[in-house]
């Protein structure tokens, strides 16, 4: 079965910090991965998708992610984060065999000012 | 805009009520999904739909049924209520496949007493 891990609950950093979220999944075959984030009383929206092509995809808001296939692997990096990038943030893998999307448990991101 | 509306931000219920959580969206997608949010589990999936009058149980069905008799209507139903439903509930649509971004609705945040 698919299972998607994100390596940290919450993380705290101060503005103009670099930002890496890990991601990592357990399927071996070709897969659809995603990144969703919530900000404070908003709805959940995609952040980034990869489907194919270019392993780094850029998102919304300076956001980019890299696909590593040999890691299984799936960061979510910002070079500056701002205090509005203050959210929790979802990876989310969905096996192309599979009707599913498969959500990670969420890393709570929280920036001083 | 794709717009998902969740009939109720907070609903508060007894134990053994039956309880429904409406889901309206006006994009005309083919696939809804209800998925529960509670705190270090991240999202998990309860039912989805990919067709009117169809579904197909997600990882935790148990507890819940689901009724989707419009296209763009998807209702999520708790036959009797128990406080381990307790949770927050959305609503996602997705136009294509399921691999497709999903547009999330603001959540019902279900309290059972």
């Amino acid at each position: 079965a698919q299972s998607v891990s994100q390596h940290n609950h919450h993380v705290i950093l101060s503005e103009a910090a670099s930002l890496e979220l890990g991601c990592n999944y357990s399927y071996g075959g070709t897969v659809n991965l995603f990144w969703y984030v919530q900000y404070p009383g908003q709805h959940l929206q995609l952040l980034l998708k990869y489907f194919s092509g270019d392993p780094l995809v850029k998102g919304i808001k300076g956001f980019e992610a890299e696909f590593i296939k040999s890691k299984f692997s799936f960061n979510l990096r910002k070079p500056s984060v701002q205090w509005s990038d203050t959210a929790e943030y979802f990876c989310a893998v969905n096996a192309r065999r599979d009707d599913k999307i498969i959500f990670g448990k969420g890393t709570r991101l929280h920036i001083l000012p | 805009d794709v717009k998902v509306t969740q009939s109720s931000r907070y609903l508060v219920k007894r134990t053994g009520e039956k309880v429904f959580l409406e889901c309206v969206q006006d994009m005309d997608h083919e696939n809804m999904f209800w998925y529960r949010q509670d705190p270090g589990l991240g999202l998990r999936l309860i039912y989805f739909s990919y067709d009117v009058k169809m579904k197909e149980k997600g990882d935790i069905p148990e507890g819940y049924s689901v009724s989707r008799e419009k296209k763009e209507r998807f209702s999520l139903i708790l036959e009797s209520a128990s406080t381990n439903q307790t949770s927050m509930y959305l609503c996602a649509s997705s136009l294509m496949a399921n691999t497709d971004t999903q547009y999330f609705g603001p959540g019902t945040r279900l309290t059972v007493l």
